[in-house]
Order: structure tokens, then sequence, then C-alpha cells
């Protein structure tokens, strides 16, 4: 069964830091691109960033960029993101998704989810 | 920044009614950047719809996508009771991902 599985959040105060982790199962875990998103709570979904199964391509949104790192190691099939200076308004859930994979044409989509790890910044 | 504007906001419709969901972006989008997806309270999101109008694994045929360039659709031929949630559409420009505002489908 392809499935993901996210870890690491809790409650962390304003400044402090926070790694989130993704067990990726049932897939070849380095072919994939994977993803990152959040989702304040009563709030829509909001992308946070990207890495390709070699890491050659890194991206971030702007609401993080600089405050956050993403890595993978696909010996373990696993997926992390490293949160730092945390502020209020990156509570929410984070998800891992995965990245849509077609044999000819160049898809932008998340096909497969985790169930979330909530990240809490208060004091 | 491409930004995507979801309509309705709230669509209140009865189950075996037809619903139409609107997705417009304020720059052109290419087809295979143009993603559909249901969320229900408490899940995570799933995807319906990938490069405008193609549906991913398991999503059942009354589910539908169309449109091009700067406006989207997704059209819910016969609703049935498990197809009331939040839509979002979602699209891939200058190496980042955006998400509509989401369309919130509820039972009249």
């Amino acid at each position: 069964e392809v499935q993901l599985v996210e870890s690491g959040g809790g409650l962390v105060k304003p400044g402090g830091s926070l790694r989130l982790s993704c067990a990726a199962s049932g897939f070849t875990f380095s072919s994939y691109t994977m993803n990152w998103v959040r989702q304040a709570p009563g709030k829509g979904l909001e992308w946070v960033s990207s890495i390709s199964g070699g890491t050659t391509y890194i991206d971030y949104a702007d609401s993080l960029k600089g405050r956050c790192t993403i890595s993978r190691d696909n010996a373990k099939n696993s997926l992390y993101l490293q949160m730092s200076s945390l502020r209020a308004e990156d509570t929410a859930v984070y998800y891992c998704a995965r990245r849509v994979v077609a044999t000819i044409t160049d898809y932008f989509a998340m096909d497969v989810w985790g169930q979330g790890t909530t990240v809490t910044v208060s004091s | 920044e491409i930004v995507l504007t979801q309509s309705p906001g709230t669509l209140s419709l009865s189950p075996g009614e037809r619903a139409t969901l609107s997705c417009r972006a304020s720059q052109y989008v290419s087809y295979s950047y143009l993603a559909w997806y249901q969320q229900k309270p408490g899940q995570a999101p799933r995807l319906l719809i990938y490069g405008a109008s193609s549906r991913a694994t398991g999503i059942p045929d009354r589910f539908s996508g169309s449109g091009s360039e700067t406006d989207f659709t997704l059209t819910i031929s016969r609703l049935e009771p498990e197809d009331f949630a939040v839509y979002y559409c979602q699209q891939y420009g200058s190496s980042s991902y955006t998400f509509g505002q989401g369309t919130k489908l509820e039972i009249k």
C-alpha cells in the first residue's frame, strides 16, 4: 500500500525550531518529487516546499523562504522539513505529498498525501 | 504569482443535482499544471483531476474537469451524499504551486 506518514509536529514557542518527518512506503521513493503543503486552522491549502527525487531541484514558498529547509534521505525513504524562527502564523497542519509522475507529460499535481502533523506556535 | 479565484464560495445543492465549480487564474496556466482536490473535514486532500481533465486513479466518472488558459471547471454530474466537501483548484508556475481559496459544496 502506498503510504505517507508524517511526524514531528507539536507545540513550539515563537522563535523556536521544529523538524518534521515523512515516512514513505509502498513505492520507489527516490523516483518522486515530494512536497510539503500546510493548512492553517479553518483556512485553505498553502504549498510550502518541493524537492526532486535526486535533490537537484528545491523550491520554497516566499512565506517560508530562509526559515525552512527541505531535505530527503532516499535510503530511509524519508522526507524532512526543518523549520526555524517559527511564528504564530506558521501554526498549521503540515502534509507531505507526492507529485504525480507520468511517462510523457509533466504534470504538476499531488496524488498521495499523508494524514498531516500539527504544528502549533504559541507562548 | 498566479492567483486562482474559485467561485462560488459556497454552493448549496441536493443529491442527484449537477454541480459546476469554477476556477479562474490571473494569468495563463498550462493545462498540465492545473489540478482539483476534494477535502473532507479532518482529512487530507484527495486528488480528483490532474492535467485539467484527467481523472486520478479511483475517481468516479461523475467527476470531470475542463477548461484552458485562465478558466477551468470541475463538474460533478450527479451529486452523491459523499461528494459534499470543500474543493480546491491548484496550479503550478514560476517554480511554485498556488491553490484557490476553495468552494464549499453543502447539502441544500
